[in-house]
């Protein structure tokens, strides 16, 4: 139980296009998502909290008009990286809380790769 | 000072040797507290997660926690190569949120 997809997995655009990723719970229901970025030899550096439902919360720094965040339903959200540049290159991972369960648990997501030339 | 601190590594220790992992954070009403493996190019998957001070044990994993000192670590027993990779702390500062901040993970190889 506990998994979550992200799709792509991979995936490489020019530069000033849009990039959309999606992330789904599969086997549970998540009112909480989570999205991340990892730069290379780095940790994780939480992006912004996506709730069901109502606008997303966005850490410090993260521009919500270049990353738009929609969790529209229970066991779905997108990040769409919007005009990509070359420094957005990264691994961008989202994670799910279970909406059911009882403890504070992350499941994260496989990670999608984005390379903007 | 870091929120969630960890020595980067590399730390090295031989096959069949107890691997100790360390993380510090700062915010003393932390209320939860997670281990996350990350293998190069992948997700983290979560190993383990403590809540209540002391020892918490899954199969060779050990996690401890002492909140007075504001640590948390995890023991491998009986390492096995396989189980090189980052290890990730992960600390969920106050309940209701569910937000992690993150150590920047140490790096354990496991010596064949």
């Amino acid at each position: 139980g506990a998994v979550v997809s992200q799709h792509p997995s991979r995936v490489i655009c020019k530069s000033g296009t849009s990039v959309k990723i999606e992330c789904r719970s599969l086997d549970f229901q998540a009112t909480t998502m989570f999205w991340y970025r990892q730069f290379p030899k780095q940790s994780l550096m939480l992006m912004a909290t996506s709730n069901e439902g109502s606008k997303a919360t966005y850490e410090q720094g993260v521009e919500k008009d270049k990353f738009l965040i929609n969790h529209a339903s229970l066991t779905l959200s997108t990040l769409t990286v919007t005009s990509a540049h070359p420094e957005d290159s990264s691994f961008y991972i989202c994670s799910a809380r279970d909406r059911g369960g009882w403890g504070d648990e992350q499941f994260f997501g496989p990670g999608t790769r984005l390379t903007v030339l | 000072q870091k929120e969630v601190e960890q020595n980067s590594g590399p730390l090295s220790v031989p096959e069949g040797a107890i691997a100790s992992l360390n993380c510090t954070y700062s915010d003393r009403g932390s209320q939860s507290f997670f281990w996350y493996r990350q293998y190069s190019g992948k997700s983290p998957e979560l190993i383990m997660f403590i809540y209540s001070n002391g020892d918490k044990e899954d199969g060779r994993f050990t996690a401890q926690l002492n909140k007075a000192s504001q640590y948390v670590s995890l023991l491998i027993r009986d390492s096995q190569p396989s189980d090189s990779a980052t290890y990730l702390c992960a600390v969920n500062k106050s309940s209701g949120t569910y937000k992690y901040i993150f150590g920047t993970g140490t790096r354990l190889k496991v010596l064949a």
